[in-house]
């Protein structure tokens, strides 16, 4: 099993609806979980993390957490064009010299 | 947060040379990470870098390939080493951001010709 995975898509969402993107990991010690946003040809940003069960609300985004299930997933609201981008799902592996592992990343597509 | 200035953005190279890409970081911080993402991908790990340590590497990268100095605590080089058109990827380091996450410099494209 990989360690973070995520559907590469691309997902197509309209413009103004709710964008929902999932991610799962495999390892149960793992403490903390970041949403990254890639356009292309740029560097990775962050946008969201998170480190407790339950939600997490910064704007538009919320982040939710689910560590019994070992689920991640990143909900961005009233989705605009300039949303589309690829969102990296990242998880710190603790007790490896806290580095981050990445998702492929899934490719989101707003439609005008 | 930690500002990184990631040199070369970009370069063109011949196959059977080296190039080293360096990142230099406004703030003390005890661990950079290399990564690399080749083209329709995501990033993976090639090595963590501590200072005054050997850096480690990651499964199937190994450091005569990327060989990687850490001089200080603010500075390092990651060298790409006798490169093949396979070697044409971004290269990007990173930094811990507090406790949100990792910063990452603005990488560098590189194509292997």
């Amino acid at each position: 099993q990989k360690e973070v995975e995520q559907n590469s898509g691309p997902l197509s969402v309209p413009e103004g609806a709710i964008a929902s993107l999932n991610c799962t990991y495999s390892d149960r010690v793992s403490q903390s979980f970041f949403w990254y946003r890639q356009y292309s040809g740029k560097s990775p940003e962050l946008i969201m993390s998170i480190y407790s069960n339950g939600d997490k609300e910064d704007g538009r985004f919320t982040a939710q957490l689910n560590k019994a299930s070992q689920y991640v997933s990143l909900l961005i609201r009233d989705s605009q064009p300039s949303d589309s981008a690829t969102y990296l799902c990242a998880v710190n592996m603790k007790g490896r010299d806290d580095k981050i592992i990445f998702g492929k990343g899934t490719r989101l597509h707003i439609l005008p | 947060s930690a500002v990184i200035s990631q040199k070369p953005s970009r370069d063109i190279c011949q196959r059977g040379t080296s190039l080293t890409i360096q990142c230099q970081v406004d703030s003390q911080v005890t661990m950079m990470f290399w990564y690399r993402q080749q083209p329709g991908q995501s990033l993976t790990l090639i090595a963590t870098a501590n200072q005054g340590s050997e850096a480690t590497y990651e499964s199937g990268f190994v450091i005569d390939k990327f060989p990687i100095s850490r001089p200080n605590l603010t500075f390092s080089t990651l060298t790409v080493s006798n490169m093949s058109p396979e070697d044409s990827s971004i290269y990007l380091c990173s930094v811990p951001k507090g406790n949100y996450g990792y910063t990452f410099g603005s990488g560098t494209r590189l194509t292997v010709v």
